[in-house]
């Protein structure tokens, strides 16, 4: 059964904690990603990964750190200084070719109490 | 910046035809995808179109592209309760990184009323 995998659900934990989300994939796609969705608004790109060892900033890197260390697996960790990290995250991957169509996970829902 | 508008949200009936705008500002994108997301889940991917197309039919769905105005368009026909859900349009192109990127608008709430 082939897909991406992201867990936990759902993810509460105390102001000041690091926290690591989990992503894999075993789709054999080269690229995976990281979103972010508030309430009412499209996603926005946290960090990418076009290879393995490899990885990029995207538009809100601030706050968050990631590593891609095999290829199926991309864990993001929401540090304690990303302001405000209440928000669901979805991760997606990709094949690295001529449409790069990005394919998503079901998303973790993270509250910092 | 690359920026994708949407309209918040569309009301039809059951058996209707839906059709979700789309308008976007980097006339560099290449593919332009739609996704459908239903509560508290991922994204699905819905059906894509090439920039050097006008039209795409993927049974219900026909995506229209007006390369010139920068509007995307998705219609569904013959609307179902199970089509109620969050629709985005996301064009990808290579703006200004070594990546396809996805640009994602705010989302249209498409309700459908039985």
């Amino acid at each position: 059964d082939g897909g991406i995998t992201q867990s936990p659900k759902y993810l509460f934990r105390k102001e000041g904690q690091n926290v690591t989300l989990s992503c894999e994939q075993n789709l054999n796609h080269d690229a995976m990603y990281w979103y972010r969705q508030d309430p009412g608004q499209g996603l926005r790109l946290i960090y990418y990964s076009q290879i393995v060892n490899d990885f990029q900033k995207g538009d809100i890197a601030e706050g968050y750190s990631v590593s891609r260390e095999k290829k199926e697996s991309f864990p993001l960790t929401v540090t304690s200084a990303q302001k405000n990290p209440t928000a669901f995250y979805l991760c997606a991957s990709s094949i690295r070719g001529s449409t790069d169509t990005q394919y998503f996970g079901p998303g973790t829902r993270l509250t910092v109490l | 910046g690359e920026d994708v508008e949407q309209s918040l949200f569309l009301s039809v009936r059951e058996g209707d035809s839906s059709v979700i705008n789309c308008t976007y500002t980097d006339s560099s994108s290449t593919y332009l995808y739609w996704y459908k997301q239903e509560p508290g889940a991922g994204l699905q991917l819905l059906t894509y179109i090439f920039s050097n197309m006008d039209m795409k039919q993927d049974q219900r769905l026909t995506v229209l592209l007006n390369k010139k105005d920068k509007h995307l368009s998705l219609r569904i026909a013959d609307t179902q309760t199970g089509d109620s859900a969050i629709y985005f349009c996301a064009p990808q192109g290579d703006y200004g990184g070594a990546t396809n990127k996805l640009i994602f608008g705010t989302g249209t709430l498409l309700a459908v009323q039985p």
